[in-house]
Order: structure tokens, then sequence, then C-alpha cells
């Protein structure tokens, strides 16, 4: 069974820091590892996703995300921080045969202080 | 940028009762997703269709659950007899194909049962 850990339920961050938002997962096989954004009220937005190739991946907002093959980990970073990314983030796998279904992880809950 | 559509954005229903959920996938795609999310928790998948039936499906989607695509534009989420867990943001989902990996997701119908 596949399986994401997002094991931060909040990062606080003051605004202009780095940002991180931790993701391990768990799979069978090659994943195919993504991250949205929900702002309150809203839907899912996708922000970027590895299939394969180059480890580091980079999204939308000036997010990008590093796949850590031996750590299973696949962490969101952001070099600089705005208010306005404070919202709740979701790490998400799947496998890259068979079942095409999302797993996604509890969700970290962003916050940036001005 | 294409949509993935969801109507209505919040219905209040009685326990018991009936509801449909609606939502119109973006034209080109031809796999389609509902996920549910209950308050405060993390998203889950309940099932996926393809080629007019259903591909996949969860342990959440049980007998009370069915999916339609009563033509060529909406697929529907049915919920025959409504218990108070199923209060939730239940959101569609679809992707083009099976080289695809990009999942957009509606905004969301939340879901009252009282």
């Amino acid at each position: 069974a596949q399986s994401v850990a997002q094991p931060e339920d909040q990062v606080n961050v003051a605004e202009g820091n780095p940002l991180t938002v931790k993701c391990t997962y768990s799979v069978s096989g090659n994943p195919y590892l993504f991250w949205y954004v929900q702002y309150p009220n809203r839907g899912l937005q996708f922000l970027l996703k590895y299939i394969t190739g180059d480890n580091l991946v980079k999204g939308s907002y000036g997010f990008e995300a590093e796949f850590n093959k031996s750590q299973t980990s696949f962490h969101l970073k952001k070099p600089s921080a705005l208010v306005s990314d404070s919202a709740l983030y979701f790490c998400a796998v799947r496998v890259e045969t068979g079942r095409r279904a999302l797993t996604f992880g509890s969700g970290t809950r962003l916050q940036v202080q001005p | 940028e294409p949509e993935v559509t969801q109507t209505p954005s919040h219905q209040v229903t009685q326990m018991g009762q009936e509801v449909i959920l609606r939502c119109v996938p973006i034209s080109n795609h031809l796999y389609f997703y509902w996920y549910r999310q209950i308050l405060g928790q993390k998203v889950e998948f309940l099932v996926s269709f393809y080629n007019n039936e259903i591909s996949e499906k969860s342990e959440i989607f049980d007998d009370q659950f069915s999916v339609e695509r009563p033509d060529g534009s909406n697929f529907t989420l049915k919920i025959r007899s409504t218990k108070l867990e199923d209060s939730a943001m239940y959101f569609c989902a679809s992707t083009r194909g099976t080289s695809d990996y990009g999942y957009t997701f509606g905004s969301g119908t939340r879901l009252t049962v009282v």
C-alpha cells in the first residue's frame, strides 16, 4: 500500500525567510509525486510534480521540490516566503503503473508572518 | 486555462436523503475522479471512472455511492441515503490520459448532512 507522511501539522516562517514543508512517501515501485495548495474555501491547486528526470523540480509561484530517492522524501521549498503563501499544502503520490489514484498526506498549514 | 467545474458549491441535506453532486470535467480529459476531505482531515480517494465504468474504488465507496456520466460532459456522484459522517468537501478531478499526470481538481462541493 502507498502512503504519504507530512510530519508537521503547521510550519511558521517569517516573510522573506526560506521555507520548507516536509513530505516522505512509501510506495512499491517508482513514485510520481505531487504538491497541491489549498486556500480557504477553495479547491486544490497544482503546484508541481516529479515524474522522472532532474531531482529538483520547479513549480508555480516560485516553489520547488527535491526528490530524494534514498530518503524517500519530496520536500517543498521556497527561497523567500510571502504572506500570501499562507495556506494548506498537500503532498500526494501515485505509482508509475497500476493504481492511478493519488494518495494524499494529511496536509501542512503554512503560516507566513509579516 | 481549462477548469473542472463543480456544482453546487455548498449543499445542505437531511440525513437519509439522496444527493447528487455534479462535475463538468475538462472537455478532452478521459479519466475522472472523486475525492473527499472531511473537515480538517486528509484528502481521500473515492473512485475513478474511465470509458463509462468504474476503474478503481476505495473502501469508502460502498453501496451508498454511485457515479455516472449521464451525457458527454457531466460526471456525477450520488449518495443514496446520506449519513452525518458523509459531511465533507467533495472534489472532482480529471486527467487527460494514461501518459498525463496532471490532475486538475474542481473547487469542491461542501456537503453538510444535518
